[in-house]
């Protein structure tokens, strides 16, 4: 298994300019996630979906929109990219193990830079 | 959301044990305490998930007061390789339910 895989690894954008990050993840996961983090922040969780068909809000999702494509894919867009979405962004996935809450699956990470 | 309060870095000597305290004094009834691990240009990674008393596994330990307010996470004899930020999160059981919380973690720097 490749667990969750992003592309690409890296990216440069300038102003206004748009974008799709793309997230797979081959662990029969219901729920993804996307995050960002900023330089010697923690991470912070920009939109998620449960399931197949739906996506959910998180603490910082303007500027971005989400596709939960099929159960599988779950990408990230930037309509028009701005200096302030400089980040590394994270793809994630969770599964419920036996007796514990969900536990996430972390992809390496993209990083933006937008001039 | 239950706000969790952690060191911000921590320094250690190879051998010896660590211990990492979150404080979380709004702790919600139903929430769990999760730990993840994060080294350099890499995403997180989980250590270790509890809900009350002492949680233990090949990797760490989780001490959990009767309150809940705070949690402990210990680190038995440190190697280089554990230097990395640790994140304490404190959730609900349900599948993306909410919005989880990551903060600024613990940055733990073990020497030789």
């Amino acid at each position: 298994n490749a667990g969750v895989t992003q592309t690409p690894k890296f990216q440069v954008l300038k102003t206004g300019q748009s974008m799709t990050l793309q997230c797979a993840q081959d662990m029969n996961h219901n729920s993804m996630y996307w995050y960002r983090q900023d330089p010697g922040m923690g991470l912070r969780l920009i939109y998620y979906s449960a399931s197949e068909g739906t996506t959910d809000k998180g603490e910082v999702p303007n500027g971005y929109n989400v596709s939960r494509l099929n159960k599988r894919e779950f990408s990230l867009r930037l309509e028009s990219a701005a200096p302030s979405q400089t980040s590394v962004y994270f793809c994630a996935s969770s599964v419920r193990l036996a007796g514990i809450t969900d536990t996430q699956y972390f992809g390496p990470g993209t990083r933006l830079t937008v001039l | 959301l239950a706000k969790t309060t952690q060191p911000i870095s921590m320094d250690s000597y190879e051998g010896q044990e660590v211990n990492i305290t979150c404080s979380h004094n709004n702790i919600a009834t139903n929430d769990y305490i999760t730990w993840y691990q994060q080294f350099p240009s890499q995403g997180p990674r989980f250590i270790i998930q509890g809900y009350k008393t002492k949680v233990t596994n090949e990797v760490a330990s989780l001490f959990i007061p009767a309150d809940r307010k705070s949690s402990t996470l210990s680190l038995p004899r440190v190697s280089l390789s554990d230097t990395a930020v640790y994140y304490c999160l404190v959730g609900l059981p349900d599948t993306g339910r909410r919005a989880l919380t990551f903060g600024s973690g613990t940055r733990l720097q073990v020497q030789p």
